[in-house]
């Protein structure tokens, strides 16, 4: 079936712009998860849905990140003003749940903030 | 705090030779631990899951173990070839979130 899958693939965008990052998770997975990966740099958590609940902002770095995911299956990773340091690549993955399964990962999407 | 390691950060060998990559987590309360290889400008391909009731879990030439008492996993890499080279990273689950270690960046040569 359908793997995880993240559109665009790369983006490069000036400073300052808006950008929008987006995430197809496996269909009936309730769990998503965006992580940020900075060059020779480990897996950073940003933000987790689980199915209907409240998402777990709690890897956001700034106010300037921001994410939703609509009818509990696509998301959207929005960074707004953006800055050299958001140069990265965003992961997406998604899960059955949260407690006992595996994660899937998008291939990512590459951000250069020039 | 939960905090990932992973020792050795990179790792050379030839090729044929079996090899251990080792984790740890600092807080024991896991749900479970997973492996993944992460190849050049790629997301991350899953190797292996084990819960925390689990002791080893294995797929062909790779074994995963867990001992959640001391905090550690390792992952044993038997009769490695060219095409085992890439990041390695294991992930600990403690429900709402995944804490990822930095990797251990394997080369195997020809």
């Amino acid at each position: 079936g359908a793997g995880v899958s993240q559109s665009p693939s790369n983006k490069v965008t000036e400073k300052g712009k808006d950008v929008e990052l987006r995430c197809d998770p496996i269909s009936g997975h309730t769990a998503l998860y965006w992580y940020r990966q900075s060059l020779g740099q480990g897996l950073e958590f940003l933000i987790y849905f689980q199915g209907n609940s409240a998402p777990d902002k709690s890897g956001l770095p700034s106010d300037r990140f921001s994410a939703e995911r609509t009818g509990g299956s696509v998301s959207t990773l929005t960074i707004q003003r953006t800055q050299q340091e958001d140069s990265a690549v965003y992961l997406c993955a998604s899960s059955p749940a949260t407690t006992h399964y595996e994660q899937y990962f998008g291939p990512g999407t590459r951000l250069t903030v020039t | 705090k939960q905090e990932v390691t992973q020792i050795p950060a990179a790792l050379s060998v030839p090729e044929g030779e079996n090899l251990v990559l080792n984790c740890s987590f600092t807080d024991s309360a896991i749900y479970n631990l997973q492996w993944f290889r992460q190849d050049p400008g790629k997301g991350l391909t899953s190797l292996l899951l084990i819960q925390s009731s689990q002791r080893e879990q294995t797929s062909g030439r790779l074994n995963a173990s867990l001992d959640k008492s001391s905090g550690r996993s390792t992952l044993y890499i038997a009769a490695s070839q060219p095409g085992d080279s890439a990041t390695y990273l294991c992930a600990v689950n403690y429900g709402q979130n995944f804490v990822f270690g930095p990797g251990t960046r394997l080369s195997v040569l020809p």
